[in-house]
């Protein structure tokens, strides 16, 4: 595709559910990445793959929360037992490569409201 | 760790007026400098950057020099234009170790132009 898209793009869910946000990189793309943005917040780091190896997962908040990433295609968030606070817009990018300063290119988000 | 702070908003100014948004890091490498935008309705997009000291980033008539004696990348405009009206953020990004992968981001800075 010509960008990195992002599934659903709204998710309204209630407290205790489990929750699966999709992200399909620009094609070729290696390095894939997830952020959340809280309200009046800036964006959060959460984890990054290369290729569908996560070297990082420093920034996932809790262990209800897990990502993985089927070869360097779609990659899905997961957050198990939702609560109030991870009520955010979670944002995918991906980079061609990783260990340059390759620009991020983002998806439009999916906001995630957890009632 | 790691961090950005960015001038508090919002800002608002009018056309063709001269902006400024300040943005000072904190990093523990040596990092890239990015400035990121967010129009209304849009994802988050780059706007500039800079990888290494004295460089200077431009994009859209907007400037930012990376300044390694002030721990600074300030954005800087001329003359704004009402389309000039979005969300600011400036990141940071260490080229190095295992956390290489994410951009640190500031809180946002909201810029409002009126006609």
């Amino acid at each position: 595709g010509a960008g990195v898209s992002q599934s659903p793009s709204n998710k309204v869910t209630e407290k205790g559910k489990d929750v699966e946000l999709r992200c399909d990189p620009i094609s070729g793309h290696t390095a894939l990445y997830w952020y959340r943005q809280r309200l009046g917040q800036g964006l959060e780091f959460l984890i990054y793959f290369q290729g569908n190896s996560a070297p990082d997962k420093s920034g996932l908040p809790s262990d209800r929360f897990s990502a993985e990433r089927t070869g360097e295609s779609v990659s899905t968030l997961t957050i198990q037992r939702t609560q109030q606070e991870d009520s955010a817009v979670y944002l995918c990018a991906s980079s061609l490569l990783i260990w340059t300063a390759d620009t991020q290119y983002f998806g439009p988000g999916t906001r995630l409201t957890v009632l | 760790g790691d961090s950005v702070t960015q001038m508090e908003g919002p800002v608002t100014l009018s056309e063709e007026a001269f902006l400024t948004i300040n943005c000072t890091y904190t990093a523990t490498g040596y990092p890239s400098l990015f400035w990121y935008v967010q129009y209304p309705g849009e994802g988050l997009q780059l706007l500039l950057k800079a990888t290494k000291a004295d460089d200077k980033g431009s994009n859209k008539g907007f400037e930012a020099t990376y300044r390694k004696e002030t721990t600074s990348f300030h954005l800087e405009k001329g003359s704004v234009q009402v389309s000039d009206s979005a969300v600011y953020f400036c990141a940071l990004r260490i080229t190095g170790g295992t956390s290489y992968g994410k951009l640190t981001f500031g809180q946002g800075t909201i810029l409002t132009v009126h006609p």
